[in-house]
C-alpha cells in the first residue's frame, strides 16, 4: 500500500458526460501528479500540482482539468467524455515538486460507453 | 519516434532464470532512469532509480544505464513467480517541469514455477 488513495475504483458513464476523480496524497506529500494509462498509449503524464499550484502540464486534453485543494487532495475533472477516454487514471504523489520518487495510487478505471 | 521505447513482450521464463528487461530512449536531456513494477490491477510501484550512467544493485535487481547508447536495462537474478508483473521503465530530466516522467509501454513478465 503506497499511502495514496483514489476514489472511485471503477466508473462507468456515457459519452458526453462529466466525471470527477479524487486523489488523496501520502501524508506529508505536497505534490500530486495525474497519469492516464491505456493499452495503446501506455502510461502518460497529464498534469502536476504542487501545494495547490499547477507546476507542469503533459498531454492533457482541454476537456480535462484538475485542481489541488488546501488540504492537498486533488481532483481530476473529465468532461464531454468520449469512448477513447476509457482508461486507467492514476494519481501519484511525492514529497516536493522536484522529486522523481513518485508513489502511485491504485487507480480509477473509467469506462465510457 | 517515441521518446522511450520498450519491448512489450510478453516474456516467459522458468523460476530461477536471469531476466533482462530493456528500454531505449531518444531524449538526451533525460538524467534520471527508473524502473517500476506493476501487478495486474494495481498502481505502478517504484523499484529503483539511477542518476546518469552506471549500475545500481538492490538485492536481486540490478539497473544499468548506458547514456552513450541511450539504453537502460533491468536484470532480475533468481527470478521468482512473485516477480510476474509488468515492468515499466521511466525517465526524466532535471529542473522545473523537466522532472515529469516519461514511461515506456511496459514489458509483461511471467515467471513459471
Amino acid at each position: 500500500d503506497s499511502g495514496v488513495t483514489q476514489t472511485p475504483k471503477h466508473l462507468i458513464t456515457a459519452t458526453g458526460q462529466r466525471v470527477t476523480l479524487r486523489c488523496s496524497p501520502r501524508s506529508g506529500d505536497l505534490s500530486v501528479y495525474w497519469y492516464q494509462q491505456s493499452l495503446d498509449q501506455g502510461l502518460q503524464f497529464l498534469i502536476q500540482y504542487y501545494n495547490g499550484e499547477e507546476r507542469a502540464k503533459g498531454n492533457i486534453l482541454e476537456r480535462f482539468s484538475a485542481q489541488q485543494f488546501p488540504d492537498l487532495h486533488s481532483e481530476l475533472n473529465l468532461s464531454s467524455l468520449e469512448l477513447g477516454d476509457s482508461a486507467l487514471y492514476f494519481c501519484a504523489s511525492s514529497v516536493n515538486s522536484g522529486s522523481i520518487e513518485q508513489y502511485f495510487g491504485p487507480g480509477t478505471r473509467l469506462t465510457v460507453t | 519516434q517515441k521518446e522511450v521505447e520498450q519491448d512489450p513482450g510478453p516474456l516467459s521464463v522458468p523460476e530461477g532464470a536471469i531476466v533482462s528487461l530493456n528500454c531505449t530512449y531518444s531524449n538526451s536531456a533525460f538524467q534520471y532512469f527508473m524502473w517500476y513494477r506493476q501487478y495486474s490491477r494495481k498502481g505502478p510501484e517504484l523499484l529503483m532509480y539511477t542518476y546518469s550512467s552506471g549500475n545500481k544493485e538492490d538485492g536481486r535487481f540490478t539497473a544499468q544505464v548506458d547514456k552513450s547508447s541511450k539504453y537502460i536495462s533491468l536484470f532480475i537474478r533468481d527470478s521468482q513467480p512473485s516477480d510476474s508483473a509488468t515492468y515499466l521503465c521511466a525517465m526524466s530530466g532535471v529542473g522545473g517541469s523537466n522532472y515529469k516522467l516519461t514511461f515506456g509501454k511496459g514489458t509483461l513478465l511471467t515467471v513459471n514455477p
